[in-house]
């Protein structure tokens, strides 16, 4: 059985970088069939898809346009983890933010959710 | 604006039928499959159908999903209580890009 556990700070000053971190088990971040995506869901917004990273010999990743500018996305294979750095944050990207796995295509696993307020 | 488009709410009586539908274009429906999630208050969604109309293990049989091509449906029949929440449709987007509908509240009268 999969599991994610994310972690990281629910509080961010506006300008700074939102950092959080998703910790896999029953998986390997390195896995050549899945890929690790962050998620994040407002009111305003709703569901959002900001990248994912993954592994098919070498490291790819994607971004969502609305956030590429100011994204990374991250394995590290020796703590079998992954993270988000989102930089020059402002009151807009306060949201609950989740990690979830794809697999052939859907997401299948989600990490609990981590509500980031970005506010002074 | 979210790219797929999903009536913001449907309702009904235990028992009944209900359909959601998500309404997308040729860069994105069209062109892949359709996955619909479930999202119970304060938590996570949850895959409830994905490649169209498959469902993991778990989920009922009373949930069926569809596609025809820029749009795509899930029904729910049986309607119960449990079933009141929130319903997502996702697929990619031609651009590489995760895309979701903005949701539907299933809500049972």
């Amino acid at each position: 059985q999969v599991q994610l556990q994310q972690s990281g700070p629910g509080l961010v000053k506006p300008s700074q970088t939102l950092s959080l971190t998703c910790a896999i088990s029953g998986d390997s971040v390195s896995s050549n069939s899945a890929a690790w995506n962050w998620i994040r869901q407002s009111p305003s917004r709703g569901l959002e898809w900001l990248g994912r990273t993954y592994y098919r010999s070498k490291w790819y990743d994607d971004y969502a346009v609305s956030v590429k500018s100011r994204i990374a996305i991250k394995a590290d294979t020796s703590k079998n983890q992954f993270s988000l750095q989102l930089n020059s944050v402002t009151p807009e990207d306060t949201a609950m933010y989740y990690c979830a796995r794809t697999h052939s295509g859907y997401d299948d696993y989600w990490g609990q959710g981590t509500l980031v307020t970005v506010s002074s | 604006q979210s790219v797929l488009t999903q009536p913001p709410s449907a309702s009904g009586t235990p028992g009944q039928r209900v359909t959601i539908s998500c309404s997308g274009s040729s860069s994105n429906i069209g062109r892949d499959t359709v996955n619909w999630y479930q999202q119970l208050p304060g938590t996570a969604p949850k895959l409830l159908i994905y490649s169209n109309n498959q469902r993991p293990s778990g989920v009922p049989d009373r949930f069926s999903g569809s596609k025809s091509g820029t749009s795509a449906s899930l029904a729910i029949s049986g309607l119960q209580s449990e079933d009141e929440a929130d319903y997502y449709c996702a697929t990619w987007d031609a651009s590489l890009m995760r895309v979701f509908g903005g949701g539907t509240r299933l809500t049972v009268l």
